[in-house]
Parts: C-alpha cells; sequence; structure tokens
C-alpha cells in the first residue's frame, strides 16, 4: 500500500505569510493527489485535486504542485478564515490515503 | 448541489453490529461512486471503502477488510456501511462523500462530503 507523510504536523504563522505544507507519497503516484481544508467540527472540503487543479468556487490563495512522490500546498498569504487542518490524499490506487494533517494557526 | 445525511451512529457495545446509512439528493445517486471515511476524536481522516456506481466494485482499507461492507441501494439513493464486530478502535466520526472523478482519473476525488454519524463503540 502506498503511504503519505505530511509535513509539518502542525505551524503558526501570521496573516499575510506565505505557508507551505508537503506531502510525500512511498511510491509514484504521478499527480494523483487531493488536497482538503477541515475546520473544527465540520466535513472536509476539497482544495486542490490532482495535484495542482483549483476546485471550483476555492480561493486563488491556495495553490498545490508535485508530481510522482513529493507535493506541496501552499497558502500565499495567509488569512484568519485559513485556521483549518489541511489533508493530502493518494488515489493513485486503492486502498486510497490521507496524510496524517497539519494544524495551521495564526499567531 | 449534491446534499448528503449520514445516519446510525450512536453508543454500541464492542462485539456488535451496525448498519450506517448515507441519503443522497441533489443528483443522479447511481451515477457515482460513494466513499465512506472516518475520523476517530482527535485524529486524522481515515479512508474506509469505495463502491462503484453500480455497485458491483468494492474496496476496503486493510484495517476493516472483513468487519466492514459498503452497499448501495440505488433506487433509495442510499449508501450503507455495515459495521460487524465492532471494536472500542472502530469509535469514529463516519462520513460518506461522494467521488467527482475530477481531472484525468476515473476515480479517488471527494468532492462532496455528508456532515458525519458517530459511532461509539464502548461497553
Amino acid at each position: 500500500d502506498i503511504q503519505m507523510t505530511q509535513s509539518p504536523p502542525s505551524l503558526s504563522a501570521s496573516v499575510g505569510d506565505r505557508v507551505t505544507i508537503t506531502c510525500r507519497a512511498s511510491q509514484d503516484i504521478a499527480g494523483y493527489l487531493n488536497w482538503y481544508q477541515q475546520k473544527p467540527g465540520k466535513a472536509p472540503k476539497l482544495l486542490i485535486y490532482e495535484s495542482a487543479n483549483l476546485e471550483t468556487g476555492v480561493t486563488s490563495r491556495f495553490s498545490g504542485s508535485g508530481s510522482g512522490t513529493d507535493f506541496s500546498f501552499t497558502i500565499s498569504s495567509l488569512q484568519p478564515e485559513d485556521s483549518a487542518t489541511y489533508y493530502c490524499q493518494q488515489y493513485n490506487g486503492v486502498p486510497y490515503k490521507f496524510g496524517q494533517g497539519t494544524k495551521v494557526e495564526i499567531k | 448541489q449534491a446534499h448528503l445525511v449520514e445516519s446510525g451512529g450512536r453508543v454500541v457495545q464492542p462485539g456488535r453490529s451496525l448498519r450506517l446509512s448515507c441519503a443522497a439528493s441533489g443528483f443522479t445517486f447511481s451515477n457515482y461512486p460513494m466513499h465512506w471515511v472516518r475520523q476517530a476524536p482527535g485524529k486524522g481522516l481515515e479512508w474506509v471503502a469505495v463502491i462503484s456506481y453500480d455497485g458491483v466494485r468494492k474496496h476496503y482499507a486493510d484495517s476493516v477488510k472483513g468487519r466492514l461492507s459498503i452497499s448501495r441501494d440505488n433506487s433509495k439513493n442510499t449508501l450503507f456501511l455495515q459495521l460487524n464486530s465492532l471494536r472500542p478502535e472502530d469509535t469514529a466520526v463516519y462520513y460518506c462523500a461522494r467521488d467527482d472523478g475530477r481531472g484525468s482519473a476515473a476515480a479517488g476525488t471527494l468532492g462532496s462530503w455528508g456532515q458525519g454519524t458517530l459511532v461509539t463503540v464502548s461497553s
């Protein structure tokens, strides 16, 4: 099975900062990597699909990149409403796997 | 717009069984693969299972194979998850999600989610 390693587990940054989260797959998954945002008590929300494609209606502050085994998710200018936990998810094959999550907090 | 509502979660004793339901509306349910994802209290997301649009193909996480079973009734726009031989580690919020098949892949992108139903396994 493909394992996903996401880092860091948590981060704290100021409003306006550029924030980057990384996700590494244990084997080549091409570009089959999604990113989700989850706020406390809420269901996850799809932000980025196939590594770099912004889901309709999602702010352009969010972006994704990568292929193969190494991926990244970036918030270009952190806003208070971005406080949440972010997860990567591989879908190159079943079983699909999520990363462990990165909790983003605002300083 | 997809609307998914899970139900059936409750407190259940270890070793017992439970069936969760997910009622779908706002889209043609029979056109989409569907998933279950769970989240233990204070923990991350764990993908559990997926079922094809016609109910023929099913795949499971290794951690639940043989104990959990996904199914669907396209005539009733409902997805199910049968949980057998429940263990304390099955305690979680269980989400159903629609597979939107974004990009070049046929499946694997969970684009619409329900609000979840809580299963607590405890004596």
